[in-house]
């Protein structure tokens, strides 16, 4: 069965701090992964990261998959109020062109 | 930018009462998507179409059901709702082929069912 797993599931940090949220998979048939944001609404698009290993940044936020170790791990520096959110991975299949989603990490940034 | 639309943001139901969720797109993507998202358990995939009038079932499609009569129109009902289907649901669209790997998602509605 396809699954993505995310971790920590909840984290809460002070302002400033650097935090790194990870998301591991385990599909039949990966295209690419995504990672995105949810605030108090709808999940807006961050990164998609395929097996090149190229990492993705913007701003304070980037980006890289392993695809040996089968994860993807989000970095972000210098922390703001601003980042709390739910951030949620996704792993997009070949197959179908389905989106198999992690639960999320809920970030908690303390000012 | 893309768009995409759901007809209410916030939804109060009766148990067995039949409920229309409305999502347009402006997009001409082919890909239409219907996510249920609840607590700890992230977005759980309930339908999706890939063109007009086809269908496929997601992940949890049973109490649920879907149309699509346009390619910018995607429905979702649910036949008779029942109190464990109180979630927030979110409509999705995307492109087939390249740019197919971003999902655009529309603001959610949050149902409710007494």
């Amino acid at each position: 069965e396809d699954k993505v797993v995310q971790s920590p599931l909840s984290l809460v940090v002070h302002e400033g701090d650097t935090v790194t949220l990870n998301c591991s998979y385990e599909v039949t048939n990966f295209r690419s992964l995504l990672w995105y944001k949810q605030e108090k609404k709808a999940p807006t698009f961050l990164f998609m990261l395929t097996s090149s290993g190229i990492e993705k940044k913007s701003g304070r936020l980037s980006s890289i998959l392993d695809k040996k170790e089968l994860s993807s791990i989000l970095n972000i520096t210098a922390t703001q109020t601003g980042d709390s959110a739910i951030y949620l991975c996704a792993v997009l299949l070949a197959s179908n062109y389905q989106l198999i989603w992690g639960a999320g990490t809920k970030l908690i940034i303390k000012p | 930018d893309v768009k995409v639309t759901q007809s209410s943001r916030y939804l109060v139901k009766r148990t067995g009462e039949k409920v229309f969720l409305e999502c347009v797109q402006d997009m001409d993507h082919e890909n239409m998507f219907w996510y249920r998202q609840d607590p700890g358990l992230g977005l759980r995939l309930i339908y999706f179409s890939y063109d007009v009038k086809m269908k496929e079932k997601g992940d949890i499609p049973e109490g649920y059901s879907v149309s699509r009569e346009k390619k910018e129109r995607f429905s979702l009902i649910l036949e008779s709702a029942s109190t464990n289907q109180t979630s927030m649901y979110l409509c999705a669209s995307s492109f087939v082929g390249t740019g197919a790997d971003t999902q655009y998602f529309g603001p959610g509605t949050r149902l409710t069912v007494l």
